[in-house]
């Protein structure tokens, strides 16, 4: 266990649907990640906030919209995704995003099937 | 452009000692992280080099050279348990703890 929890573990879901992937630390971090790992590729960093600001969009389309409601808390909202978004959806979060060290806790993931 | 690079597959014997490189090109180099990922797990971290230099933490070492762009890590004494996919990343200057991971090393260790 990190002390970073998502649910749900694993989502399938057709290109019309709207659903959230939650994520929660435990850590009492002030930043939070939100990654994309596809099969056989790297970890894509999609949005860093900071104190509850987003600091970070890596050029996400907007069918992925993110929430920060707290430092504690992180929604990654999706509406009319395709079947190339499906990928494992990994939730990190680190206690500042400055710093030499600041080291990244990652949850389990969510694992994202879309039909 | 940035590029991070790692072998795709290595396979080792129980007990013996394995080195997986990582070779970097980024705009940039605040630190350097390895970490482990067991198959349908989170990442979870091993080491972290900003210096040039070995850091020894237990049975496993990663070792940094920035003039080269060059990083691997050590693993000792290998156990069964380390068969997993080893994730290179680096941090670029500029702020907001930017990670860019490598595609990772799967390992596979047999008896």
């Amino acid at each position: 266990e990190t002390g970073v929890t998502q649910t749900p573990r694993h989502l399938v879901m057709g290109m019309t649907n709207k659903k959230s992937l939650k994520c929660e630390q435990h850590l009492g971090h002030n930043a939070m990640y939100w990654y994309k790992q596809s099969a056989k590729k790297p970890l894509e960093l999609m949005f860093v906030y900071n104190f509850k600001e987003q600091t970070e969009n890596n050029s996400v389309p907007s069918r992925f919209s993110p929430e920060c409601p707290n430092s504690s808390h992180l929604f990654l909202h999706l509406h009319t995704l395709q079947p190339e978004d499906s990928a494992l959806y990994l939730c990190a979060s680190s206690p500042t995003v400055q710093g030499t060290y600041n080291e990244q806790f990652f949850g389990p993931g969510t694992r994202l099937t879309v039909l | 452009g940035q590029n991070i690079d790692q072998p795709t597959e290595m396979t080792a014997t129980e007990g013996a000692i394995v080195q997986i490189n990582c070779t970097y090109q980024t705009s940039g180099f605040n630190g350097l992280f390895w970490y482990q990922q067991h198959a349908g797990e989170a990442p979870t971290f091993l080491s972290y080099n900003v210096l040039d230099g070995l850091e020894e933490k237990g049975r496993f070492s990663s070792f940094l050279s920035r003039s080269k762009g060059y990083s691997y890590l050590l693993l000792k004494e290998l156990q069964m348990k380390d068969s997993a996919s080893y994730l290179c990343a680096v941090r670029g200057s500029g702020g907001y703890n930017k990670l860019i991971f490598g595609a990772g090393t799967r390992l596979a260790v047999h008896p």
